[in-house]
């Protein structure tokens, strides 16, 4: 089983949709988790961490569910900057350094 | 804002050549890793350190080995490149931290040729 698995698309939405997307981790240890959003082409950038009792950031909305071992990020009224590839990463905290696992992504494309 | 700068953003090289990347981060930041980035296999973390001259194996060392001699620099070494090597090649720092998400720099596009 992989450390982090995600759905790996492509969600093709139209402009203005609610997509949600869902990653399930291994490790029920792991103790911090995030989004990042990839560009084609550009390295990942931080979107937003996730936080126990859920948090929003304008029209994203991200949970973690540790029961289930799985954490969502919800996207409302998307839009076409929205289009790209969105990383689920957790840190299993197993030795040393701060080292976080990479699911392999979720591509998004927002369309007119 | 953090800051890491990979020195190239593309490169060609050829079968056998030793091959030096290299990375900066400028928010004294004490952990350094080097991933790569194939389609469909996501990130790879191929070696990290945690503190200067500490380094540990990630999960595909073979190939490559590393140094850091100072605190802000992570240099990724391949030590006779592949075509297999080809790659995006992406350096990130990071606090120290649990909580703490890492910087990437832009990348650096490696062809092995």
């Amino acid at each position: 089983r992989k450390e982090v698995e995600q759905d790996p698309g492509p969600f093709n939405v139209p402009e203005g949709a609610t997509v949600a997307f869902n990653c399930t981790y291994s490790n029920s240890a792991s103790q911090s988790f995030f989004w990042y959003r990839q560009d084609c082409r550009k390295e990942p950038k931080l979107l937003m961490s996730v936080y126990s009792s859920g948090n929003e950031d304008g029209r994203f909305t991200a949970q973690l569910n540790r029961a289930s071992q799985y954490i969502s990020l919800l996207i409302r009224d998307s839009k076409l900057s929205d289009s790209a590839t969105y990383l689920c990463v957790v840190n299993p905290f197993t030795g040393g350094g701060n080292k976080l696992t990479f699911g392999t992504g979720t591509q998004l494309k927002v369309e007119l | 804002d953090v800051k890491v700068t990979q020195s190239s953003r593309y490169l060609v090289k050829r079968t056998g050549e030793k091959v030096f990347l290299e990375c900066v981060q400028d928010m004294d930041h004490e952990n350094m890793f080097w991933y790569r980035q194939d389609p469909g296999l996501g990130l790879r973390l191929i070696y990290f350190s945690y503190d200067v001259k500490m380094k540990e194996k990630g999960d595909i060392p073979e190939g490559y080995s590393v140094s850091r001699e100072k605190k802000e620099r992570f240099s990724l070494i391949l030590e006779s490149a592949s075509t297999n090597q080809t790659s995006m090649y992406l350096c990130a720092s990071s606090l120290s931290a649990g909580s703490a998400g890492y910087t990437f720099g832009s990348g650096t596009r490696l062809t092995v040729v």
